[in-house]
């Protein structure tokens, strides 16, 4: 039980273009989830929360214009790059949890490389 | 703001040898713990939590963590390393429930035959 997927798995895409990311809970209601996103070598910095219904949490220093987050569902949220440039490939993670649960459960993570 | 910090951000050991992963955390009030594994190209797999019962919590693949409240400490160990060890571990506090996790920055474990 719970599990989360992530689509696509792996994603290149050019200079300008917009690239959106799914983040489904396959097995349960994700009141929370969470995006995260993780340089080569380096640890996971969170990105955002969103709460199903309502408008993501940015933290400082991330660009909500720029990284567009929708959790419409509550088993579905999704990440936007819009005009995704070089320096926004990276690993981007989500992670969701449902009320009650002490734990968040982390999907497989999408692989972003804009040439 | 909470931190974490992992002791070493590479760690080469033995094949059947022990394997210890130093993780401090910064908080005043009793947190959730959290120990993660990432393999390369994957997402995190939980190895164990620590949620406020016992100190010493047991997890999966011989993993375990011992929560000390005086050290701010949660280290993990596993007696006797296997090959599939190798990978990046992430330790994790949550300071309370519900909220946001804060990873440390990671230790790349080595495993030599």
């Amino acid at each position: 039980g719970a599990v989360v997927s992530q689509h696509p798995s792996r994603v290149i895409c050019k200079s300008g273009t917009s690239v959106k990311i799914e983040c489904r809970s396959l097995d349960f209601q994700a009141t929370t989830m969470f995006w995260y996103r993780q340089f080569p070598k380096q640890s996971l910095m969170l990105m955002a929360t969103s709460n199903e219904g309502s408008k993501a949490t940015y933290e400082q220093g991330v660009e909500k214009d720029k990284f567009l987050i929708n959790h419409a569902s509550l088993t579905l949220s999704t990440l936007t790059v819009t005009s995704a440039h070089p320096e926004d490939s990276s690993f981007y993670i989500c992670s969701a949890r449902f009320i009650g649960a002490n734990e968040q459960f982390f999907g497989p993570g999408t692989r972003l490389t804009v040439l | 703001a909470q931190s974490v910090t992992q002791l070493g951000s590479h760690v080469s050991v033995s094949e059947g040898a022990l394997v210890l992963l130093r993780c401090n955390y910064s908080s005043s009030v009793p947190p959730y713990l959290f120990w993660y594994v990432q393999y390369p190209n994957q997402g995190l797999q939980l190895l164990l939590k620590y949620t406020s019962a016992a100190t010493l919590v047991k997890g999966i693949n011989g993993f375990e963590a011992e929560f000390k409240k005086s050290e701010t400490s949660f280290h993990l160990t596993k007696p006797s390393a296997h090959m599939s060890d190798a990978a990046e571990y992430f330790c994790a506090v949550e300071e309370a429930a519900g909220n946001k996790l804060t990873f440390g920055g990671g230790t790349r474990v080595l495993v030599k035959p």
